[in-house]
């Protein structure tokens, strides 16, 4: 099967614990995002690698740091989380084509922080 | 910055009905611009896309209409089927050379039968 998968689905932890997320696609993209989608829907993208280099680094707070050891992982991991990191976290892909490809959604992964 | 704005917030038709989303952008470089939709409990997915060398583009009942004067373009939903409740969002791409998209706030379309 192609598509974008994200582990874990559902995660739920306390205020300044560490997280990690994981993204893995098999779509031969070579272009991962992260969005984060907040309770209003609203969806904001954060970091996206290409080819394992960063080209998007939006302003998030300095403890979201994304990890990519190949063009088919993009993981994030969250140093201490807060009570406004609660989300859904959606890892995308695409196939770099000047900006102009359409992005392939995995199925989030919603965190709870308590 | 808001660089996408997206209107209404939510919009109720009744089946049969045009449905009509709209969006406005603020950064005449912008090239490209999608709609997404996204189904409760599911994640977003492209619907339909235009760029600016179009002022209309059509696949089946969605149209998409571009003002690129009025830097404004709009989604219509011909016939809305209550199967078409779900979120869109309008985007705008951002950054050329890496895929940044930003999104609009979103439109809750309700169409009742």
């Amino acid at each position: 099967e192609t598509a974008v998968f994200q582990t874990p689905n559902y995660h739920v932890t306390q205020v300044g614990n560490e997280v990690s997320f994981n993204c893995k696609q098999t779509l031969g993209h070579d272009t991962m995002y992260w969005y984060k989608q907040d309770s209003k829907k609203l969806l904001k993208i954060m970091f996206s690698y290409n080819n394992k280099q960063l080209i998007v680094n939006e302003t998030v707070p300095r403890r979201f740091s994304p990890q990519s050891s190949d063009k088919a992982h993009l993981n994030l991991r969250i140093k201490s989380v807060e009570p406004e990191d609660s989300a859904v976290y959606l890892c995308a892909s695409s196939l770099r084509d000047w900006g102009y490809a359409e992005q392939f959604f995995g199925p989030g992964t919603r965190l709870t922080v308590l | 910055q808001q660089q996408v704005r997206q209107s209404p917030q939510s919009l109720t038709v009744w089946e049969g009905e045009t449905a009509i989303l709209n969006c406005s952008y603020e950064d005449s470089t912008f090239d490209y611009f999608p709609w997404y939709h996204q189904f409760p409990g599911e994640s977003p997915a492209l619907l339909i896309a235009i760029r600016p060398v179009s002022n209309k583009k059509e696949d089946g009942r969605f149209t998409i209409f571009f003002n690129k004067r009025e830097k404004k373009f709009s989604l219509h939903i011909a016939d809305s089927q209550p199967g078409d409740s779900a979120t869109y969002f309008c985007a705008a791409l951002t950054g050329a050379n890496t895929g940044k998209l930003t999104f609009g706030h979103g439109t809750i379309l309700r169409v009742h039968p």
